[in-house]
């Protein structure tokens, strides 16, 4: 089945930096890749999401990138914010876009 | 956005007891809808889909006896977590996908304490 691995596992960046998170996935035939952002104790939210047909997709200070030929795909954020900090989850779709493979996590903390 | 619902969002029970955890789409129809539980500091760990109206499709290694769902309508699905115990003590989350699109729309969350 689907395996997908996220790193770093922590990240940590001061205000205004860029912060990269990178996730490799092994299902050649996962096409839809969402990234999610959850604080404690609530529900991950979708930031941004990219489909196996599209190289980039931008949304103001996120962006995410895919590489379909090495598997995989990464998440960029500019200029970071305190409100930022939260732990960040790639996922890939398997089965015909039917369930989601969740990666590890990165612990984003933007420092003031 | 669609809207999920998920009840309670915390409970606390004794070892032994029954739980069950309700999930809600709101405003649209979820044929399929997906269990996860995540332990602390992990990520989310899929147990199970939930198709209405057919018997649930339990990843490796979930009891299908033990979590019991029960997917009886287009609109809600229902985790019981039978005979808890310390060890499924856990944030468990539904998500619920419409038929015609990728996105999940993940519910509230339920954090269960088992004592």
């Amino acid at each position: 089945g689907e395996n997908v691995e996220q790193h770093p596992s922590t990240l940590s960046v001061q205000e205004g930096d860029s912060a990269v998170i990178k996730c490799t996935y092994s299902d050649s035939a996962s096409n839809y890749f969402p990234w999610y952002k959850q604080e404690l104790g609530k529900r991950p939210q979708l930031i941004i999401d990219i489909r196996s047909n599209v190289g980039e997709k931008k949304d103001q200070r996120i962006a995410v990138t895919l590489n379909k030929t090495a598997k995989h795909f990464s998440l960029h954020i500019t200029e970071t914010q305190p409100e930022d900090s939260a732990v960040y989850f790639c996922a890939a779709t398997m089965e015909y876009g039917n369930k989601l493979v969740f990666g590890a996590g990165t612990i984003l903390r933007v420092k003031s | 956005g669609a809207v999920v619902s998920q009840h309670p969002s915390r409970v606390i029970c004794k070892s032994g007891t029954s739980v069950k955890i309700e999930c809600r789409s709101l405003d649209f129809q979820a044929t399929t809808m997906f269990w996860y539980r995540q332990f602390p500091k992990q990520s989310l760990m899929l147990m199970a889909t939930s198709n209405e109206g057919s018997k649930a499709t339990y990843e490796q290694g979930v009891e299908k006896d033990k979590f019991l769902i029960n997917h009886a309508s287009l609109t809600l699905s229902t985790l019981t977590v039978t005979s808890a115990h310390p060890e499924d003590s856990s944030f468990y989350i539904c998500s619920a996908r419409r038929q015609t699109l990728e996105k999940l729309f993940f519910g509230s969350g339920t954090q269960l304490s088992v004592l």
